[in-house]
């Protein structure tokens, strides 16, 4: 089973700054077969980036996914005050699909 | 626009055997590439896959939890159903239903379309 480690666990910014979340794999994930999802609280998680750069539908372009083997990277550019939430990665290289255990981006 | 609704019971006691149907609508499972994932978070954790059920009937499972649960699907009724046995207070959690993102030229079990999810709390 493929673990991945998000970090830091809690990420404090202000809103028009840059974020950078780091997703890291214990073993090399196929074909970049990554997404990130952003979770806001009483809501389900929504899809951001699939294929670790691809965005999904509607998803604004300040956020980009970047990254391949075991080293990813989610970044939002410029911090709107809606992004603050909880992030999540997901692997689906192997059979066995896994999520890390998110970042929280707070208001600093 | 493609929805997902999940539906069962908020209670059950330890060692009960829990129910889970996800209804859908505006997609088939009949409809090549198309699948139905759960996922689950207890309060206050992270998301958690349990198991995927594709159109060819196909079936992957979590494999620490794969000798407790069964998914099925009805392709008549637009649903999918998950069954977990044995349960216990930790599988308390929020269960959610997803439908697998379709792209036309590569594989994904990414999740585009979630339900709202179900909250199911394991106590006596």
């Amino acid at each position: 089973e493929i673990v991945l480690t998000q970090s830091p666990g809690t990420l404090p910014l202000s809103p028009g700054e840059r974020a950078t979340l780091s997703c890291r794999a214990s073993q090399s994930v196929s074909s970049s077969y990554l997404a990130w999802y952003q979770q806001k609280p009483g809501q389900a998680p929504r899809l951001l980036i699939y294929g670790a750069s691809s965005r999904a539908t509607g998803i604004p372009d300040r956020f980009s996914g970047s990254g391949s083997g075991t080293d990813f990277t989610l970044t939002i550019s410029r911090l709107e005050p809606e992004d603050f939430a909880v992030y999540y990665c997901q692997q689906y290289g192997s059979s066995r699909l896994t999520f890390g255990g998110g970042t929280k981006v707070e208001i600093k | 626009q493609i929805t997902l609704k999940e539906s069962g019971p908020t209670l059950v006691k330890p060692t009960q055997t829990l129910t889970l149907t996800c209804t859908f609508s505006e997609f088939s499972l009949s409809t090549s590439g198309v699948g139905v994932g759960w996922i689950r978070q207890p309060p206050g954790k992270a998301l958690e896959w349990l198991a995927l059920i594709y159109w060819d009937d196909d079936k992957r499972y979590s494999p620490s939890l794969k000798s407790r649960l069964t998914i099925t699907k009805d392709t008549s009724k637009n649903q999918v159903v998950l069954t977990m046995t044995n349960m216990d207070p930790v599988d308390t959690a929020t269960y959610y239903c997803a439908h697998r993102l379709l792209l036309l030229t590569d594989w994904s079990d990414a999740f585009d379309i979630w339900g709202q999810g179900t909250m199911v709390t394991v106590s006596s």
